[in-house]
């Protein structure tokens, strides 16, 4: 199985901050990756596939970079609606493994 | 516009088995190339991915649960069906379907998700 490891954990960010959220795959997988948002109770929301691609409908400020091993989710200025969980995702191969996620909040 | 939403217990009890429904609207299961998928999260934990089923009928399972698990597709109804036997306290999780684009095993949809305790 490939595994994916983000850093850090947790994040307490102020708004207007640049963010920027790791992703480590064991093996390389080419820009299989996608990143999700999720806010408390709620399910996850996609940001980026193809790991630099941004989903309809998602804020510019959100950018994805990275390919084979090493990838970051990078918020240009954090907003306040952007407090949440963020989870990268391998789909280069089955099982389609997650990060452990990076909660993300205000300073 | 598409949508999805999980339906089952909130509750069973250890060694039982597990069945939920994913009733989805907005695609077809017949077109080439989508899938839906099912992916849990324990309370405060990551999410982790189960089984995905494809518009071919092809399956795929996580290694670490395919002796436990079942998925399979009502087209004519717009049902995925995931089936999880000898339940335990551990399995205890929000249980989220979601849509799978042709481009690609990633999820640009996802059910409300719905929470299942496993507790006697």
């Amino acid at each position: 199985d490939i595994q994916m490891t983000q850093s850090p954990s947790s994040l307490s960010a102020s708004v207007g901050d640049r963010v920027t959220i790791t992703c480590r795959a064991s093996q390389g997988i080419s820009n299989y990756l996608a990143w999700y948002q999720q806010k408390p109770g709620k399910g996850p929301k996609l940001l980026i596939y193809a790991a630099s691609t941004l989903q309809s409908g998602v804020p510019s400020r959100f950018s994805g970079s990275g390919s084979g091993t090493d990838f970051t989710l990078t918020i240009s200025s954090l907003q306040p609606e952007d407090v949440a969980t963020y989870s990268c995702q391998n789909y280069y191969s089955a099982p389609y493994t997650f990060g452990q996620g990076t909660k993300l909040d205000l300073k | 516009q598409i949508t999805l939403k999980e339906s089952g217990p909130t509750l069973v009890k250890p060694t039982q088995t597990l069945t939920l429904t994913c009733t989805f609207s907005g695609f077809s299961l017949s077109t080439s190339g989508v899938g839906v998928g099912w992916i849990r999260q324990p309370p405060g934990k990551a999410l982790e991915w189960l089984a995905i089923i494809f518009w071919d009928d092809n399956e795929r399972y996580s290694p670490s649960l395919k002796s436990r698990l079942t998925i399979t597709k009502d087209t004519s109804k717009n049902q995925v069906v995931l089936t999880m036997t000898n339940m335990d306290p551990v399995d205890t999780a929000t249980y989220y379907c979601a849509h799978r684009i042709p481009a690609g095993t990633y999820f640009d949809y996802w059910g409300q998700g719905t929470l299942v305790t496993v507790s006697s």
